[in-house]
């Protein structure tokens, strides 16, 4: 099985700041990679498809590169409501998925 | 639009059985899969597996064997998480979700179930 790592776990930043939160398959995926952003007591959005593909009405801010193993999702100007927790998702062997285990975004 | 609908959240005695029901609309349910996702209280995403829903044939992760069954009802296009012998380690909000338009991604997403195990 495909495991995900993500880090770090916990991220502070301000508004304005860049933030960029990496994660690494234990084989190749190719880009097959999506991120998501979830806000308490909601469902999971997705942000990022196909390792750098923005999803439909995401915000430009969000970009995502990488390819193999490593890949990165960078919030370029962080937003008051871009405080949340993201995940990444590999999907080389869709439709068996595997999550990372978050990265949490919290106010300095 | 596209859209999943979950059933309300649910308090079960330990060894007891649960059903949370996904309801589809806005596309062709029988096009694409459902997935079922669980999040543990305060935890990450855990996929549980996926169901074919022009088959009907799932297919569960590993540490979803045996007393996770999804089914489906493809004339009220609706997908099904029966859930048998509850222990206190289900606690959390399950999920569906499909991929639609992202390939390989879950773009759609049901607002989430929560079970409760208590006695």
């Amino acid at each position: 099985d495909i495991q995900m790592s993500q880090s770090p776990s916990s991220v502070s930043a301000s508004v304005g700041d860049r933030v960029i939160i990496t994660c690494r398959a234990s084989q190749g995926v190719n880009t097959w990679l999506a991120w998501y952003q979830q806000k308490p007591g909601k469902a999971p959005k997705l942000l990022i498809y196909a390792a750098s593909r923005l999803q439909t009405g995401a915000p430009s801010r969000f970009s995502g590169s990488g390819s193999g193993t490593d890949f990165t999702l960078t919030i370029s100007s962080l937003q008051p409501e871009d405080f949340a927790t993201y995940f990444c998702q590999q999907a080389n062997t869709f439709p068996l998925l595997t999550f990372g285990g978050g990265t949490k975004v919290e106010m300095k | 639009q596209e859209q999943l609908v979950q059933s309300g959240s649910e308090v079960k005695k330990p060894g007891a059985s649960v059903t949370i029901s996904c309801k589809a609309s806005g596309y062709t349910f029988t096009k694409y899969p459902i997935h079922w996702v669980r999040q543990a209280p305060g935890q990450g995403l855990e996929w549980m597996g996926w169901i074919n829903t022009n088959s009907g044939n799932p297919t569960y992760a590993q540490d979803f064997t045996g007393r996770f069954v999804f089914s489906l009802d493809t004339s009220v296009q609706t997908a099904y998480l029966q859930i048998s012998s509850l222990k206190p380690g289900d606690i959390g909000v399950y999920y569906c979700a499909t991929q639609i338009a992202s390939a390989g991604a879950l773009d759609y997403w049901g607002p989430g179930t929560l079970v409760t195990v208590s006695s």
